[in-house]
Protein backbone atom coordinates (compact mmCIF):
# COMPACT_ATOMS: atom_id res chain seq x y z
CA UNK A 1 0.00 0.00 0.00
CA UNK A 2 1.01 3.71 -0.12
CA UNK A 3 0.93 6.35 2.42
CA UNK A 4 0.79 9.90 1.15
CA UNK A 5 0.65 12.76 3.55
CA UNK A 6 -0.09 16.16 3.09
CA UNK A 7 -1.21 18.94 5.80
CA UNK A 8 -4.91 19.47 6.07
CA UNK A 9 -5.53 23.23 6.14
CA UNK A 10 -3.71 26.31 4.96
CA UNK A 11 -4.77 29.80 4.89
CA UNK A 12 -3.23 32.72 2.79
CA UNK A 13 -3.38 36.03 1.98
CA UNK A 14 -4.58 37.12 -1.67
CA UNK A 15 -1.47 37.94 -3.65
CA UNK A 16 0.96 35.88 -1.64
CA UNK A 17 2.50 32.42 -1.75
CA UNK A 18 1.63 29.01 -0.91
CA UNK A 19 3.59 26.21 -0.57
CA UNK A 20 1.80 22.40 0.18
CA UNK A 21 3.91 19.57 1.35
CA UNK A 22 3.52 16.04 -0.05
CA UNK A 23 5.37 13.32 1.72
CA UNK A 24 4.77 9.35 0.35
CA UNK A 25 5.98 6.31 1.21
CA UNK A 26 5.48 3.25 -1.96
CA UNK A 27 6.89 0.49 -2.71
CA UNK A 28 7.26 1.70 -6.11
CA UNK A 29 6.94 4.84 -8.09
CA UNK A 30 5.85 6.47 -11.68
CA UNK A 31 4.42 9.50 -11.14
CA UNK A 32 2.67 11.98 -8.78
CA UNK A 33 0.41 14.34 -9.64
CA UNK A 34 -1.52 17.56 -8.15
CA UNK A 35 -5.03 17.77 -8.43
CA UNK A 36 -7.09 21.18 -7.57
CA UNK A 37 -10.66 20.09 -6.20
CA UNK A 38 -13.51 22.96 -5.37
CA UNK A 39 -16.19 21.64 -2.83
CA UNK A 40 -18.72 19.60 -4.66
CA UNK A 41 -16.99 19.43 -7.60
CA UNK A 42 -14.86 17.21 -9.48
CA UNK A 43 -10.91 17.21 -9.62
CA UNK A 44 -9.03 18.69 -12.02
CA UNK A 45 -5.70 17.63 -12.78
CA UNK A 46 -3.07 20.89 -12.15
CA UNK A 47 0.89 19.00 -12.77
CA UNK A 48 2.78 16.01 -12.90
CA UNK A 49 6.13 14.97 -11.93
CA UNK A 50 8.01 11.57 -12.51
CA UNK A 51 11.49 12.98 -12.75
CA UNK A 52 13.19 15.22 -10.07
CA UNK A 53 12.96 18.96 -10.16
CA UNK A 54 10.63 21.75 -10.76
CA UNK A 55 7.87 22.00 -13.30
CA UNK A 56 6.50 25.29 -13.69
CA UNK A 57 2.65 26.15 -15.47
CA UNK A 58 1.51 29.46 -15.14
CA UNK A 59 0.90 30.58 -11.63
CA UNK A 60 1.77 26.77 -10.48
CA UNK A 61 4.73 24.89 -9.94
CA UNK A 62 5.50 21.92 -8.58
CA UNK A 63 8.27 19.68 -7.01
CA UNK A 64 9.56 15.85 -6.96
CA UNK A 65 12.38 14.51 -5.25
CA UNK A 66 11.77 10.52 -5.44
CA UNK A 67 15.06 9.94 -3.19
CA UNK A 68 12.94 11.78 -0.24
CA UNK A 69 9.50 10.73 -1.45
CA UNK A 70 8.58 14.27 -1.32
CA UNK A 71 6.81 16.96 -3.42
CA UNK A 72 5.43 20.39 -2.79
CA UNK A 73 3.20 22.34 -4.97
CA UNK A 74 3.45 26.26 -5.00
CA UNK A 75 0.74 28.95 -5.51
CA UNK A 76 2.12 32.01 -6.39
CA UNK A 77 0.24 35.69 -6.67
CA UNK A 78 -2.95 34.07 -4.96
CA UNK A 79 -6.46 34.51 -6.15
CA UNK A 80 -9.88 34.05 -4.08
CA UNK A 81 -11.01 31.40 -6.85
CA UNK A 82 -7.74 29.76 -5.59
CA UNK A 83 -9.57 28.60 -2.48
CA UNK A 84 -9.91 24.92 -2.80
CA UNK A 85 -8.89 21.31 -1.93
CA UNK A 86 -5.27 20.38 -3.59
CA UNK A 87 -4.75 16.77 -4.11
CA UNK A 88 -1.33 14.81 -3.74
CA UNK A 89 -1.47 11.52 -5.77
CA UNK A 90 1.12 8.75 -6.21
CA UNK A 91 0.81 6.66 -9.40
CA UNK A 92 3.02 2.93 -8.88
CA UNK A 93 3.59 0.74 -11.96
CA UNK A 94 0.09 0.21 -13.10
CA UNK A 95 -2.85 2.77 -13.85
CA UNK A 96 -3.83 2.87 -10.28
CA UNK A 97 -3.71 6.28 -8.01
CA UNK A 98 -3.25 6.60 -4.32
CA UNK A 99 -4.65 9.96 -3.09
CA UNK A 100 -3.63 11.96 0.00
CA UNK A 101 -6.20 13.26 2.11
CA UNK A 102 -6.26 16.66 0.57
CA UNK A 103 -4.96 19.82 1.76
CA UNK A 104 -7.80 22.93 2.02
CA UNK A 105 -6.30 26.49 1.15
CA UNK A 106 -8.71 29.02 2.22
CA UNK A 107 -7.62 32.40 0.29
CA UNK A 108 -8.57 35.71 2.38
CA UNK A 109 -8.64 39.33 1.35
CA UNK B 1 -17.33 17.87 -26.63
CA UNK B 2 -15.64 15.12 -25.11
CA UNK B 3 -15.45 14.56 -21.58
CA UNK B 4 -16.84 11.98 -18.49
CA UNK B 5 -20.77 12.65 -17.79
CA UNK B 6 -22.29 11.07 -14.79
CA UNK B 7 -25.75 10.67 -14.17
CA UNK B 8 -27.31 12.01 -11.52
CA UNK B 9 -25.86 14.57 -9.62
CA UNK B 10 -27.91 13.52 -6.62
CA UNK B 11 -29.35 10.62 -5.71
CA UNK B 12 -31.54 9.13 -3.02
CA UNK B 13 -32.50 5.51 -1.87
CA UNK B 14 -33.41 3.86 1.10
CA UNK B 15 -31.33 1.68 3.23
CA UNK B 16 -31.59 -1.82 1.57
CA UNK B 17 -31.91 -1.09 -2.11
CA UNK B 18 -28.78 -1.43 -4.51
CA UNK B 19 -28.78 1.39 -6.61
CA UNK B 20 -26.43 2.03 -10.01
CA UNK B 21 -24.24 4.99 -10.91
CA UNK B 22 -23.78 5.59 -14.53
CA UNK B 23 -20.62 6.79 -16.25
CA UNK B 24 -20.08 7.25 -19.98
CA UNK B 25 -17.10 8.92 -22.00
CA UNK B 26 -16.13 10.16 -24.91
CA UNK B 27 -12.64 10.57 -24.88
CA UNK B 28 -11.50 7.28 -26.19
CA UNK B 29 -9.78 6.23 -22.75
CA UNK B 30 -9.17 2.83 -22.14
CA UNK B 31 -9.02 2.85 -18.68
CA UNK B 32 -11.91 3.78 -16.65
CA UNK B 33 -12.35 3.99 -12.34
CA UNK B 34 -14.55 4.45 -9.75
CA UNK B 35 -13.56 6.33 -6.47
CA UNK B 36 -15.81 6.94 -3.25
CA UNK B 37 -14.41 10.39 -1.29
CA UNK B 38 -15.95 11.29 2.51
CA UNK B 39 -15.24 14.58 4.08
CA UNK B 40 -11.95 15.10 5.41
CA UNK B 41 -10.60 11.76 3.47
CA UNK B 42 -9.01 11.42 0.23
CA UNK B 43 -10.32 9.71 -2.79
CA UNK B 44 -10.07 5.70 -2.13
CA UNK B 45 -10.71 3.49 -5.52
CA UNK B 46 -13.16 0.75 -5.40
CA UNK B 47 -13.00 -1.09 -8.78
CA UNK B 48 -11.07 0.02 -12.28
CA UNK B 49 -10.93 -1.21 -15.18
CA UNK B 50 -7.77 -1.09 -17.79
CA UNK B 51 -9.53 -2.47 -20.77
CA UNK B 52 -13.44 -3.54 -22.01
CA UNK B 53 -14.76 -6.97 -19.95
CA UNK B 54 -11.93 -6.97 -17.76
CA UNK B 55 -11.88 -5.02 -14.17
CA UNK B 56 -10.21 -5.78 -10.62
CA UNK B 57 -10.67 -4.37 -6.89
CA UNK B 58 -9.62 -1.39 -5.63
CA UNK B 59 -8.81 -0.97 -1.84
CA UNK B 60 -12.77 -0.60 -0.97
CA UNK B 61 -14.29 -3.13 -3.50
CA UNK B 62 -16.76 -4.80 -0.82
CA UNK B 63 -20.41 -4.24 -1.49
CA UNK B 64 -19.87 -2.83 -4.69
CA UNK B 65 -19.88 -4.28 -8.61
CA UNK B 66 -18.51 -2.96 -12.01
CA UNK B 67 -19.35 -4.10 -15.63
CA UNK B 68 -17.16 -2.87 -18.58
CA UNK B 69 -19.48 -4.49 -21.73
CA UNK B 70 -18.35 -1.07 -23.46
CA UNK B 71 -15.37 0.98 -23.58
CA UNK B 72 -17.75 4.19 -22.85
CA UNK B 73 -19.54 3.42 -20.06
CA UNK B 74 -18.48 1.72 -16.85
CA UNK B 75 -21.62 1.53 -14.61
CA UNK B 76 -21.06 1.09 -10.80
CA UNK B 77 -23.47 -0.91 -8.37
CA UNK B 78 -23.26 0.11 -5.10
CA UNK B 79 -25.78 -2.90 -3.08
CA UNK B 80 -27.25 -3.25 0.11
CA UNK B 81 -24.79 -4.96 1.63
CA UNK B 82 -22.41 -1.82 1.44
CA UNK B 83 -22.30 -0.57 5.39
CA UNK B 84 -22.38 3.36 4.69
CA UNK B 85 -23.22 3.70 1.00
CA UNK B 86 -23.35 7.39 1.48
CA UNK B 87 -20.95 9.37 -0.34
CA UNK B 88 -19.99 11.36 -2.99
CA UNK B 89 -18.80 8.89 -5.71
CA UNK B 90 -16.38 10.11 -8.68
CA UNK B 91 -15.75 8.24 -11.74
CA UNK B 92 -12.58 9.15 -13.69
CA UNK B 93 -10.94 7.70 -16.96
CA UNK B 94 -7.40 8.15 -18.86
CA UNK B 95 -5.22 7.31 -21.68
CA UNK B 96 -2.67 4.35 -21.26
CA UNK B 97 0.34 4.75 -19.93
CA UNK B 98 2.22 4.95 -22.85
CA UNK B 99 0.66 8.26 -23.63
CA UNK B 100 2.84 9.94 -21.44
CA UNK B 101 1.29 12.43 -18.32
CA UNK B 102 -1.82 9.96 -18.35
CA UNK B 103 -3.47 12.21 -15.78
CA UNK B 104 -7.00 11.05 -15.21
CA UNK B 105 -10.12 12.83 -15.91
CA UNK B 106 -13.03 13.20 -14.16
CA UNK B 107 -16.29 13.30 -14.02
CA UNK B 108 -18.61 15.70 -12.05
CA UNK B 109 -19.63 13.15 -9.46
CA UNK B 110 -22.79 11.82 -8.22
CA UNK B 111 -23.46 12.62 -4.39
CA UNK B 112 -25.43 9.66 -3.14
CA UNK B 113 -27.58 9.75 0.47
CA UNK B 114 -29.13 6.56 1.80
CA UNK B 115 -32.04 7.08 4.54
Amino acid sequence: GQNIDQPTEMTATEGAIVQINCTYQTSGFNGLFWYQQHAGEAPTFLSYNVLDGLEEKGRFSSFLSRSKGYSYLLLKELQMKDSASYLCAVREYDYKLSFGAGTTVTVRA
Amino acid sequence: DGGITQSPKYLFRKEGQNVTLSCEQNLNHDAMYWYRQDPGQGLRLIYYSQIVNDFQKGDIAEGYSVSREKKESFPLTVTSAQKNPTAFYLCASSPPLAGGGNEQFFGPGTRLTVL
